[in-house]
């Protein structure tokens, strides 16, 4: 079964900084696709970036970025230009017929 | 636009009682799932579903129970409640496994057993 690791309970940045949260994986499957969701303190869900498997280039939304680097098997997200409401936990997720999270990285920024 | 909606959002049971969770989705999605989430917690796969009639477990079965007698409904059963089943409960669903289709979830249903 895929697994996924998230190494960083918590980080902290200062706003209008950028911040890089890690994420690595591990599947035999060829395919697959790669998560971010973003779990405010109100507890939803919400979906930020998808990367495909087979996709060349990094997945990109708005201030949201996935560096995929597949033969490191990583898939950090990149927020750019942190504002205050990003504080929240964050999740990376593998699917491949069912979804795995990680552990995830609460994420504060600073003002 | 309803999109995933679980029942009940909070619920407090007594050790050993029984109870559903109930999960329907109007998105015509194959694919529904169960997740738990223990405090400060990632979540965890309980059981998912590819179809109905089609049920799989997932990381964390055991105490639990699932159907998916329609497309619509995936409920989750507990049986013997027990306090380690103390969690937040998402219900999710996705459509094909085509690759790029984002999962999307319910709001989340509370539950403490004392």
């Amino acid at each position: 079964a895929q697994k996924i690791t998230q190494t960083q309970p918590g980080m902290f940045v200062q706003e209008k900084e950028a911040v890089t949260l890690d994420c690595t994986y591990d599947t035999s499957d060829p395919s697959y696709g790669l998560f971010w969701y973003k779990q405010p303190s109100s507890g939803e869900m919400i979906f930020l970036i998808y990367q495909g498997s087979y996709d060349q280039q990094n997945a990109t939304e708005g201030r949201y970025s996935l560096n995929f680097q597949k033969a490191r098997k990583s898939a950090n997200l990149v927020i750019s230009a942190s504002q205050l409401g990003d504080s929240a936990m964050y999740f990376c997720a593998i699917w491949n017929n069912d979804m795995r999270f990680g552990a995830g990285t609460r994420l504060t920024v600073k003002p | 636009n309803a999109g995933v909606t679980q029942t009940p959002k909070f619920r407090i049971l007594k050790i050993g009682q029984s109870m559903t969770l109930q999960c329907t989705q109007d998105m015509n999605h194959n694919y529904m799932y169960w997740y738990r989430q223990d405090p400060g917690m990632g979540l965890k796969l309980i059981y998912y579903s590819v179809g109905a009639g089609i049920t799989d477990k997932g990381e964390v079965p055991n105490g639990y129970n699932v159907s998916r007698s329609t497309t619509e409904d995936f409920p989750l059963r507990l049986e013997l409640a027990a306090p380690s089943q103390t969690s937040v409960y998402f219900c999710a669903s996705s459509s094909t496994r085509v690759l790029g289709n984002t999962i999307y979830f319910g709001e989340g249903s509370w539950l403490t057993v004392v």
